[in-house]
This record gives C-alpha cells, structure tokens and sequence, in this order.
C-alpha cells in the first residue's frame, strides 16, 4: 500500500510561471513532510520541508502549502526556472526521534519551458 | 558534493554473476540506507543500518545482501539476480537518534544496475 500519493506525474510549465505539486497521506502518525528534488544522474536532495503545527513554509521561491485536515501537501515553486527542470518527490515520515524512515511518492517531472 | 559517494556508477552484470556495490559517507552520520528506484515507482527503501545494526530488511530478496562493517561504509552484495532487478540503488546517510532532530537524508548519485 502506497503512503504517500503524488500527481502529477509530470509537469510543463513556461518559464515564469507557477509550478504545483501535490501529496496525499493517510497515516496521521506522520509528522515531517520533506520535498526532495532530484537532478538527472544524481541522488536526491532536499529541497524544503514541513511540520504539522505549521500551515506553510517558505524558502526563497519554494513553498510548502500543508493542510492537516485534509491530510494533503503541496509544493509550489514561484517563478519558475528552466533550472528547476528536475523529479521533485514528497516524502513523509513519522517519530520525534529523528531521521525515521521516510516514505516517498511517485515521483514529478517538472519540465520549465524557456 | 553531498558527502555521500557511490561506486560503481553504472554496472551491467549477467544474472549468474557476483558483483558489490559500494557506499561512503564522510558527514559523521550513523545510519546509512539502501533504496531501490525504479521507473514510476516511489523510492523502495530496502535495508537501514543504525550504528552499523541492521534494524530494518523491507522484505527484500536474498539475492540482496548488504553489509556494513563501520558507520561509514555500507555494502550491497549482489548475486544470481534477475533482469526486474535492473535500476538505480541509492545510498543515503542520516544522523539518528536525536530528539526533534530534522530528519534529512542525504543521498549519493547511485549505481545504475543493469541485468542481462
């Protein structure tokens, strides 16, 4: 059964524009909310991340939207970039003892058009 | 540079063959991972080692052994395995244990495995 559910698949945005990922979660044990962003040929980094007791973070362009009740995130990037061409993934992961185990979505292919 | 160094890079081996996949971290973490990436698929977390003990094994096949003889170094032994096995093997490294701590992994470039 798959933790974290993720859409889209993959994304064209013009450069400029608006980009919008977003997450879905069942287990309400969660309580870190990481987005990482992956480079082709490299590994995953991470980008932003999130904990329930806020309803938002933001990090220069990157924006992390939570919605508790709804047990949804999303990750908006502002003005996007043809270098922010890459997979974004959300994850989650549950524990006050840090660095738990995390689980990964699906995976987005952001494309960011010139 | 993420800290977190992988070798080889990209391996192609034959289903009756041996072959190792190797892990280096050089941030002081105490936990490594080993994760399997697959097209489509979310990141399969395979093994984690804490303080060099294996503490978790996501139902993976024998075929898969890992080995991790310090806190900095992590190992995937590899034998008689299948073409499905073809992917990408992360390796990732995170400090554990600390209360309220940011729970970052930090991910090497990965081996690219493929099985004729």
């Amino acid at each position: 059964q798959q933790q974290v559910k993720q859409s889209p698949q993959s994304l064209i945005v013009q450069k400029g524009g608006i980009s919008i990922i977003n997450c879905a979660y069942e287990n309400t044990a969660f309580d870190y909310f990481p987005w990482y962003q992956q480079f082709p040929g490299k590994g995953p980094a991470l980008l932003i991340a999130i904990r329930p007791d806020v309803s938002e973070k933001k990090e220069g362009r990157f924006t992390i939207s939570f919605n508790k009740s709804a047990k949804q995130f999303s990750l908006h990037i502002m003005d996007s970039q043809p270098g922010d061409s890459a997979t974004y993934f959300c994850a989650a992961s549950m524990g006050e003892t840090g660095a738990n185990n995390l689980f990964f979505g699906t995976g987005t292919r952001l494309t960011v058009i010139p | 540079e993420t800290g977190v160094t992988q070798t080889p890079r990209h391996l192609v081996m034959g289903m009756t063959n041996k072959k190792s996949l190797k892990c280096e971290q050089h941030l002081g973490h105490n936990a490594m991972y080993w994760y399997k990436q697959s097209a489509k698929k979310p990141l399969e977390l395979m093994f984690v080692y804490n303080f060099k003990e294996q503490t978790e094994n996501n139902s993976v096949p024998s075929r898969f052994s890992p080995e991790c003889p310090n806190s900095s170094h992590l190992f995937l032994h590899l034998h008689t395995l299948q073409p499905e096995d073809s992917a990408l093997y992360l390796c990732a490294s995170s400090r554990r244990g600390l209360a309220g701590a940011q729970n970052e992994q930090f991910f090497g470039p990965g081996t690219r495995l493929t099985v004729l």
